[in-house]
């Protein structure tokens, strides 16, 4: 089975600066027509998930610009470049390549220095 | 507006059952792919089940193979998961999930709590 590992866990990050997430999974999430299915979601405390990111780099509509996706096959990095209050939260990646199973890394929670 | 809603959680005895519903609004539910997830509380996301489109298809994770049964009514516009032979580890909150992977989709309920306790 694939496993999703994602670092760091713990992300203390001061308003306005840069973080960065990885996302490694234990096989090559490319799929036979040539897409790779990574998507990352966000976790506001006390709220359901929102998705982000789909096929590693495809920002959602209405998520801010300073979100993004990046990576290929087994290493994948969702990047904020200017951290604000409301990013608070645990982020998650998912692949959606390899199944049966589909597989979450085990969340990274961002919160503010 | 997509709209996820989540219903039919509960307090249910270790060994017992219990049918989840998600109805579905502001979207063609016919034409994708859904998905449960469930999280225990503080914990993290772990994958339940997927169904394609039209039912024909199904997938579960291993800790719920043979116990959980995930269909959907496209008249109804809602999804379902039958939870059987229930375990204190099922204990979590339930979500259900249009397809996560494609464009415009990736929307998740509210949740539902579904707690398995004696």
């Amino acid at each position: 089975d694939v496993v999703m590992t994602q670092s760091p866990l713990s992300l203390p990050v001061t308003l306005g600066q840069p973080a960065s997430i990885s996302c490694r999974s234990s096989q090559s999430l490319v799929y036979s027509n040539g897409d790779t299915y990574l998507s990352w979601f966000q976790q506001r405390p006390g709220q359901s998930p929102r998705r982000l990111i789909y096929k590693v780099s495809n920002r959602d509509s209405g998520v801010p610009d300073r979100f993004s996706g990046s990576g290929s096959g087994t290493d994948f990095t969702l990047k904020i470049s200017r951290v604000e209050a409301e990013d608070v939260g645990v982020y998650y990646c998912m692949q959606g390549t390899l199944w049966p199973g589909g597989t979450f890394g085990q969340g990274t929670k961002v919160e503010i220095k | 507006e997509v709209q996820l809603v989540e219903s039919g959680g509960g307090l249910v005895q270790p060994g017992g059952s219990l049918r989840l519903s998600c109805a579905a609004s502001g979207f063609t539910f016919s034409s994708y792919w859904m998905h449960w997830v469930r999280q225990v509380p503080g914990k993290g996301l772990v994958w339940v089940s997927r169904i394609n489109s039209d039912a024909t298809y199904t997938s579960y994770a291993d800790s719920v193979k043979g116990r959980f049964t995930t269909s959907r009514d496209n008249a109804k516009n809602t999804l379902y998961l039958q939870m059987s032979s229930l375990r204190a580890e099922d204990t979590a909150v339930y979500y259900c999930a249009r397809d996560p992977f494609i464009p415009v989709a990736g929307e998740w309920g509210q949740g539902t709590l579904v707690t398995v306790s004696s």
